[in-house]
């Protein structure tokens, strides 16, 4: 019963660093989103991908990059990271349909110095 | 474009007080609403949710009621316990709309 899986769970960063965040899903969910949580900002929408082969732009994007490499796989590139992406990044996925819920991943704490 | 009101936290409870965590909401249409819990070091998961108009979700002791007229989903637990410590997230997700909308989260510490 994996559901979703996020690697790493932690990284440090330096300033203008990039990195790559991955996440991968085991239910045959269409539809795969990129979330940063901030003390007092809830849950911040970054990209999401409706169905394989798409993806668009949240509230956040700036900074980012994504690539929905196949059904399973979504992940989320910083090109040069700055304190400013210092967060915790959770990735979720779900049907895509109706009202269906969404599972998140454990998250990713990214600190950038 | 679609928004969603919680009340700050944190909530502090002694074990067994009723629990009412408030939750407002701005959309167009009719989205359906959820409960997500966030246990500490943890994703998060669904609580429960309400699909339209008047429906009550439920799950674990705890109860939200779709209120269209007042634009609410108020999640409530009649007697809380210290394992329910988490931080409490409200979302919408509008008809033939993929994203979720999440409010900010409200803490919830319970002390025995």
């Amino acid at each position: 019963n994996a559901g979703v899986t996020q690697t790493p769970k932690f990284q440090v960063l330096k300033t203008g660093q990039s990195m790559t965040l991955q996440c991968a899903q085991d239910m045959n969910h269409n539809s795969m989103y990129w979330y940063r949580q901030d003390p007092g900002m809830g849950l911040r929408l970054i990209y999401y991908s409706a169905s394989e082969g798409t993806t668009d732009k949240g509230e956040v994007p700036n900074g980012y990059n994504v690539s929905r490499l196949n059904k399973r796989e979504f992940s989320l590139r910083l090109e040069s990271a700055a304190p400013s992406q210092t967060s915790v990044y959770f990735c979720a996925s779900s049907s895509g349909q109706g009202e269906g819920e969404a599972f998140f991943g454990q998250g990713t704490r990214l600190t950038v110095v | 474009g679609d928004s969603v009101t919680q009340m700050e936290g944190p909530v502090t409870l002694s074990e067994e007080a009723f629990l009412t965590i408030n939750c407002t909401y701005t959309a167009t249409g009719y989205p359906s609403l959820f409960w997500y819990v966030q246990y500490p070091g943890e994703g998060l998961q669904l609580l429960l949710k309400a699909t339209k108009a008047d429906d009550k979700g439920s799950n674990k002791g705890f109860e939200a009621t779709y209120r269209k007229e007042t634009t609410s989903f108020h999640l409530e637990k009649g007697s809380v316990q210290v394992s329910d410590s988490a931080v409490y997230f409200c979302a919408l997700k509008n008809t033939g709309f993929q994203k979720l909308v999440f409010g900010t989260g409200t803490r919830l510490l319970v002390s025995p």
